[in-house]
């Protein structure tokens, strides 16, 4: 069965730096989604993107983030400066075109900033 | 706005007893969708079950059951004669359609061997 792929799974960095999440969505997918979630807290939406370009945005998505498709595969999510409070999982998700179909995650990648 | 409240936080019974994950949600709209997903002790996030808001069948998987109500805003998802697999972070979520997921907190099951 087709699956989200997101690397790294654990990525470490030291505050003030950038990072780039990579994720691989179902090939046939319509739109895509970052959310993320600190540890022990419920799952919080970032960003929607659909037709190459940003949908919807949480105020979490602020600045500093930043997504793109550079090409027809990946799907990233970008922090500028990363602070200590941008620590958590971070999970892409994708979906087909059709509204009642389930959004499907990838593992996540835990973010770590020291 | 949307939310979706797990009043439940933690959730712990013997294996083989049924238990009953509570979710109650707020919308405005008139066609949603509500899911339900699983995260284990691994961290990934497993699709369960869809329901849209015109369809307010209950529905059954194996030992799994869903329990829609749209008079209450309720719904509650039963596992019948519960396994120590079981055991995870069961999240309860709204959407409207294409549109971003709302959770709730999560309700933390373990059961006890």
């Amino acid at each position: 069965e087709p699956e989200v792929t997101q690397t790294p799974s654990h990525q470490v960095t030291q505050m003030g730096q950038e990072v780039i999440l990579r994720c691989v969505p179902i090939s046939n997918h319509l739109y895509f989604y970052w959310y993320r979630q600190i540890l022990g807290q419920k799952v919080e939406f970032l960003v929607s993107f659909y037709n190459n370009e940003i949908s919807e945005k949480s105020e979490i998505f602020d600045d500093q983030f930043s997504v793109e498709r550079p090409d027809g595969s990946n799907f990233t999510l970008k922090i500028r400066s990363t602070k200590l409070e941008d620590s958590a999982m971070y999970f892409c998700a994708s979906k087909e075109g059709v509204s009642n179909q389930p959004q499907h995650f990838g593992d996540g990648t835990r973010l770590s900033i020291l | 706005a949307q939310k979706v409240t797990q009043a439940q936080t933690e959730i712990s019974v013997v294996e083989k007893e049924d238990v009953t994950l509570d979710c109650v949600y707020e919308t405005r709209d008139t066609t949603y969708y509500l899911f339900w997903y699983k995260q284990p002790p691994s961290g990934e996030l497993v699709f369960l079950i869809r329901r849209n808001s015109f369809d307010e069948q209950n529905e059954i998987s194996g030992r799994y059951s869903w329990n829609f109500q749209k008079s209450t805003s309720s719904f509650n998802f039963t596992i019948t004669a519960s396994q120590v697999v079981d055991s995870a972070v069961y999240f309860c979520a709204l959407s409207e359609p294409n549109e971003k997921l709302t959770f709730g907190t999560g309700t933390r099951l373990t059961i006890i061997p």
